[in-house]
């Protein structure tokens, strides 16, 4: 079974600064993908950003940006420019490849608060 | 982008009562439906995956026979909690896929059993 941590319970950050929130997992699979997501208090799950694992480069979107370290399994997410929107928890998840039998479901890590500091 | 409604986003009910929580993705047909659960200051735990037309699978732990699941239709997906107590009180969240894409996630449904 994969299983995913997160070792920061809880990160704050100045406003405008860059911040990066840890996350590593556990899988014996070659094949797989990796996800943040943001959680406000709403409680929506907004995603923020996806790795494919056969993928080397480092995926972007706009100021979230990922470190990816296959071999390490590691995968955290920089926040460039906090801003106060930003302030959620943040989860990173994991999720098998397609393998042609049907989707596999994300296993989370515990997740991060973030607190942007105005 | 893709949207998956969930429904009702709130019930309150009292405890023995039988509850189901919809799930429809809206302008998609989804290949599978996911449904999730989420305590308090905790993370979403997967309790059971739903493909339409067949069985749902359950996660380890999770009664079948509690948490029944119906995929009767490609943009459907039911969840009903049977004989409800107050330790099933939770946020159930469902969410969709198709292909190989993300997933999209309904808004919730928060459950509090009396």
């Amino acid at each position: 079974a994969q299983t995913v941590t997160q070792s920061q319970p809880e990160m704050s950050v100045q406003e405008a600064e860059t911040v990066t929130l840890s996350c590593t997992y556990d899988t014996s699979e070659s094949d797989y993908y990796l996800f943040w997501y943001k959680q406000p208090p709403s409680r929506q799950m907004i995603l923020v950003i996806r790795q494919e694992a056969y993928k080397q480069q480092n995926a972007t979107e706009n100021r979230f940006s990922v470190n990816f370290q296959k071999a390490a399994k590691s995968f955290s997410l920089k926040i460039s420019d906090s801003q106060l929107g930003d302030a959620a928890m943040y989860f990173c998840a994991y999720r098998s490849a397609w393998s042609g039998g049907g989707a596999d479901g994300l296993t989370f890590g515990k997740g991060t608060h973030l607190i942007i500091q105005p | 982008g893709a949207v998956v409604s969930q429904h009702p986003s709130w019930v309150i009910c009292k405890s023995g009562t039988s509850v189901k929580i919809e799930c429809r993705s809206l302008d998609f047909q989804a290949t599978t439906m996911f449904w999730y659960r989420q305590f308090p200051k905790q993370s979403l735990m997967l309790m059971a995956t739903s493909n339409e037309g067949s069985k749902a699978t359950y996660e380890q732990g999770v009664e079948k026979d509690k948490f029944l699941i119906n995929h009767a239709s490609l943009t459907l997906s039911t969840l009903t909690v049977t004989s409800a107590h107050p330790e099933d009180s939770s946020f159930y969240i469902c969410s969709a896929i198709f292909s190989n894409q993300p997933q999209h996630f309904g808004d919730g449904t928060r459950l509090s059993i009396l």
